[in-house]
């Protein structure tokens, strides 16, 4: 049984440019959930995809994007980045839809310069 | 928003003794989960206490839980230099809505050997 794992690990954009971020679910999962956490905060809820539909959004702006894939890997996109968009980006994946047995992936930290 | 508070924000202790930290929360749930991180890497899930449940171990690990004040509390006894890290508390977002996770902004543990 393989855990949730994203990439890249890190990456520096410039402001103004647009990154995607990847995830493939632990197997059997079919529920992807993404985070972001700034430096010494607690994680933000982006969003959650739950067999291909987003099931759910954070206090986010449009430009963060998010897909599902039928084979529930993940993607998320962020458009015309700004400099506090720099955090660890999180992803989770479950069975269900709720809350419960997340799985995290090590994360994506974004530089945004 | 954060609907955890997390008490204290840093604790640093000696190899041996016990780690206490608190978790206040806004709103009713139906369970509350705590969560480790290390070095700013992905979040490894400790354990679930839901509503109806007032205190819940493993391990090492003691979780209370009181409804009534909204507060929570994980016990580490006998800790060791490789608990050091971060540990969250998460609640779901609403009582029976599924998905969201909100989180406190942390304790960050320094076990000292």
């Amino acid at each position: 049984e393989t855990g949730v794992t994203q990439s890249p690990t890190h990456l520096i954009k410039t402001r103004g440019q647009q990154v995607t971020l990847r995830c493939s679910s632990q197997s059997g999962h079919n529920t992807v959930s993404w985070y972001q956490q700034a430096l010494g905060q607690g994680p933000q809820f982006i969003f959650q995809y739950y067999r291909e539909e987003e099931n759910g959004r954070g206090n986010f702006p449009p430009r963060f994007s998010g897909l599902q894939f039928p084979n529930y890997s993940s993607e998320l996109n962020v458009n015309a980045l700004e400099l506090d968009d720099s955090a660890l980006y999180l992803c989770a994946s479950s069975l269900r839809q709720d809350a419960y047995g997340y799985t995290f992936g090590s994360g994506t930290r974004l530089t945004v310069v | 928003s954060q609907q955890g508070e997390e008490d204290p924000q840093a604790l640093s202790i000696q190899e041996g003794e016990n780690a206490t930290m608190n978790c206040s929360y806004k709103t009713s749930i139906n369970n509350l989960q705590w969560y480790r991180q290390n070095s700013g890497r992905g979040l490894v899930h400790l354990i679930l206490i839901r509503s109806n449940e007032r205190e819940k171990h493993s391990g090492r690990l003691r979780v209370t839980l009181d409804t009534s004040k909204k507060s929570s509390s994980l016990l580490i006894t006998a800790s060791r230099a490789a608990d050091t890290a971060s540990y969250f508390c998460a609640t779901p977002e609403g009582y029976n809505q599924g998905g969201k996770l909100i989180f406190g902004q942390g304790t960050e543990l320094s076990v000292k050997p």
